[in-house]
């Protein structure tokens, strides 16, 4: 069956702008997490959804929201972008808790000037 | 909170043999999953490896074990008969099994393998 799917791969948006990034987890799945990979940080987790409802959420300002679709389709939003919010940017998805493996997709890479 | 530490950045190791990269981590809980997931150059994240905190044997996946010491809450990756496509970036990554950290991953800092032919 297909994984997980981050739509768009690469992209450039300028300071100022805001961008909003897409993943649709594997069949089935109903937990779908965000997290955030730079080379200064390492990978930090953003949030997670259950059931369209935002379960936990990691220690990121309010710039960076997301939703969940009742398909489980997933959506991240960056508002105001910053240079430092360069990286790729990483959705995973599990059956529904960490009792179950997380798969995740190959990443948005999101580039700010 | 759950921390994750990987204190080797680098390691290397000839292809074929063996070789063993270094987590610890620490949690108050005592339901929890550990994992080793594996990033190479493409980015994609893949897993190698999951333990469930509870159970006493240590977890195997073909040519990759790991050591699973809950009470020195530590867990180190074994490859064997390392090969050239091992060569990557491992992350060491801790979740609870439930309660408020649902879906939350806590990583190390990562170890990046070099396989030399």
């Amino acid at each position: 069956k297909a994984g997980v799917t981050q739509t768009p791969r690469y992209l450039i948006k300028t300071r100022g702008q805001q961008v909003t990034l897409s993943c649709s987890p594997i069949s089935g799945h109903r937990s779908v997490s965000w997290y955030q990979q730079t080379p200064g940080q390492g990978l930090q987790f953003l949030f997670e959804y259950f059931s369209e409802t935002q379960r936990n959420k990691g220690n990121f300002p309010g710039r960076f929201s997301g939703r969940q679709f009742s398909n489980s389709r997933s959506e991240m939003n960056v508002s105001t972008l910053e240079l430092g919010d360069s990286a790729l940017y990483l959705c995973a998805s599990s059956l529904e808790t960490g009792r179950n493996t997380i798969y995740f997709g190959e990443g948005s890479w999101l580039t700010v000037v | 909170a759950q921390t994750v530490t990987q204190s080797q950045p680098e390691m290397s190791v000839q292809e074929a043999e063996t070789v063993t990269l270094s987590c610890t981590y620490d949690t108050s809980e005592s339901d929890y999953y550990l994992f080793w997931y594996k990033q190479p150059p493409s980015r994609q994240m893949i897993l190698v490896i999951r333990q469930e905190a509870y159970k006493q044997q240590n977890a195997t996946e073909n040519r990759f074990s790991v050591n699973f010491q809950k009470a020195a809450k530590s867990f180190s990756l074994k490859i064997s008969d390392s090969q050239l496509g091992d060569a990557a970036m491992y992350f060491c990554a801790s979740c609870l099994a439930g309660g408020t950290s649902y879906g939350k991953l806590t990583f190390g800092q990562g170890t990046i393998l070099t396989v030399h032919p």
